[in-house]
């Protein structure tokens, strides 16, 4: 079964750092991997999909990379703001069908 | 473009009492669909997920059920509840690569 892991389970810094947030899965043969941004009580808002043929993907701020072989992936925030205030969870997946989610990082910037 | 409904947004239910909470997605055809519960301080747990009418795949034996009547309505009941049901239940749907996820469910069992 595979196993998400991400450190570390809260964040907090000043506005306008750059940061890193970390997801570490067990079985390499993944099919995606797909970031997401949850709001207190809200849904989850997919950020970022990478394909396990894909290294990295960008979406303005937002820089996610994999790395399969060492069961990784990183998600790089830029000149964080404090509406980027928030849990960050991220998902893969083995055969396109089920997902399995880390337990997130909370994420607090500070004005 | 495709939207997901999920009610209602919140429910307080008493134990032993049955639930029914409905997701539908609209905008897209013979989508995948999923229902997740999140508790407290822990990860999402898949519930169940179904790749069309009536085939329902269930991940975690309990006392919830699923079923999906129609093709772009998937249903999460259960004759009683438990304690333990408590949490934040989400209905996601997926493209060829990519889930998207309604709003909740906040459920509360006393």
């Amino acid at each position: 079964k595979q196993e998400v892991t991400q450190i570390p389970a809260a964040l907090s810094v000043p506005e306008g750092e750059n940061l890193v947030l970390n997801c570490s899965f067990t079985d390499s043969a993944i099919y995606n991997l797909q970031w997401f941004r949850q709001d207190p009580g809200k849904g989850l808002t997919s950020l970022l999909l990478i394909q396990s043929s894909q290294r990295e993907q960008t979406s303005g701020r937002l820089n996610a990379s994999l790395d399969k072989s060492s069961g990784r992936s990183t998600l790089y925030i830029a000149a964080s703001q404090p509406g980027d205030s928030a849990t960050y969870l991220c998902a893969v997946s083995l055969t396109g069908n089920q997902f399995y989610f880390g337990t997130g990082t909370s994420l607090t910037v500070i004005p | 473009s495709q939207t997901i409904h999920q009610w209602p947004a919140t429910l307080v239910q008493p134990v032993g009492s049955p639930l029914s909470l409905e997701c539908t997605v609209e905008g897209t055809s013979n989508p995948n669909l999923y229902w997740y519960r999140q508790a407290a301080g822990r990860g999402l747990q898949l519930l169940f997920y179904s790749v069309g009418i009536g085939q329902i795949s269930s991940e975690v034996p309990q006392n919830l059920s699923a079923s999906r009547p129609q093709d772009r309505q998937f249903i999460l009941s259960s004759k009683k509840l438990l304690l333990s049901d408590s949490g934040f239940y989400l209905c996601a749907w997926r493209t060829t690569y990519e889930q998207y996820f309604g709003p909740g469910t906040r459920l509360t069992v006393t």
